[in-house]
C-alpha cells in the first residue's frame, strides 16, 4: 500500500514572500516515483516535476525548488518570491515500480493562496 | 503534437440517466488512467486499460462504471444510473508506454454535474 500525506489544507502568504509545501510518503518499495501537480482555477492539472527514488538531489527551476528526503520520506516544494498567478491547488504523487501498480497516488492537495 | 483530448468538457446529467465521458490519448500513446476528483478532494485512481484490455480497475466503483478502449477511437467511461455522488472531475491520462518509465500526461477533464 501507499500512501500521499499533504497536511496542509491551506496556506495564504502575502505576495513575493517564500512558500513550502509539505509531502509526505508511504511505501515498501525501493524504486518509486514522486511528482508535483499544479491545479489552477481553471481545473486542468498542470505537471511540475518527477523525481525517482534513486536521485536525491534537489533540484531548482527559476522560483521552485524541491527537496527531496528519503530520510524523512518527503519531498517538499518551495516557491521564491511568491506571486500571484502561483494562486492554485498543489498535489503531491507517488507511484511505484511494481507491475500492476503504475497508478499514481494523490495526497489531498494544499490550496496555495497568494495575497497581493 | 496535440495532448490529451477529453470531451464533453462539463456535463449535466440528471438522476438515473447514463453519463458517457471520452478521453482521446496523446498520439502513439497506448496507456489510459482515468481517475475521478470529488469536490475539494484528491484525485482518486479508477481504472488502468492498454488498447482493448483492462489492466487494473481496483479503483473503480463495483456497480454502475464500465471503462473501455477499443482498439480504434477514444477510452470511454461509462456511469449508468448516475446519482448525485457522482458528480465530480474526471480525468483521464495518457503514456507512451507502461507508467512508471513514461508519464501520465492529463487531460483537462471532464465536470459531470448530476441533478
Amino acid at each position: 500500500a501507499q500512501k500521499v500525506t499533504q497536511a496542509q489544507t491551506e496556506i495564504s502568504v502575502v505576495e513575493k514572500e517564500d512558500v513550502t509545501l509539505d509531502c509526505v510518503y508511504e511505501t515498501r518499495d525501493t524504486t518509486y516515483y514522486l511528482f508535483w501537480y499544479k491545479q489552477p482555477p481553471s481545473g486542468e492539472l498542470v505537471f511540475l516535476i518527477r523525481r525517482n527514488s534513486f536521485d536525491e538531489q534537489n533540484e531548482i527551476s527559476g522560483r521552485y525548488s524541491w527537496n527531496f528526503q528519503k530520510s524523512t520520506s518527503s519531498f517538499n516544494f518551495t516557491i521564491t518570491a511568491s506571486q500571484v498567478v502561483d494562486s492554485a491547488v498543489y498535489f503531491c504523487a507517488l507511484t511505484t515500480d511494481n507491475f500492476g501498480n503504475e497508478k499514481l497516488t494523490f495526497g489531498t492537495g494544499t490550496r496555495l493562496t497568494i495575497i497581493p | 503534437n496535440a495532448g490529451v483530448m477529453q470531451n464533453p468538457r462539463h456535463l449535466v446529467r440528471r438522476r438515473g440517466q447514463e453519463a458517457r465521458l471520452r478521453c482521446s490519448p496523446m498520439k502513439g500513446h497506448s496507456h489510459v488512467y482515468w481517475y475521478r476528483q470529488l469536490p475539494e478532494e484528491g484525485l482518486k485512481f479508477m481504472v488502468y486499460l492498454q488498447k482493448e484490455n483492462i489492466i487494473d480497475e481496483s479503483g473503480m466503483p463495483k456497480e454502475r462504471f464500465s471503462a473501455e478502449f477499443p482498439k480504434e477511437g477514444p477510452s470511454i467511461l461509462r456511469i449508468q444510473q448516475v446519482v448525485r455522488g457522482d458528480s465530480a472531475a474526471y480525468f483521464c491520462a495518457s503514456s507512451l508506454k507502461r507508467a512508471p518509465y513514461n508519464e501520465q500526461f492529463f487531460g483537462p477533464g471532464t465536470r459531470l454535474t448530476v441533478l
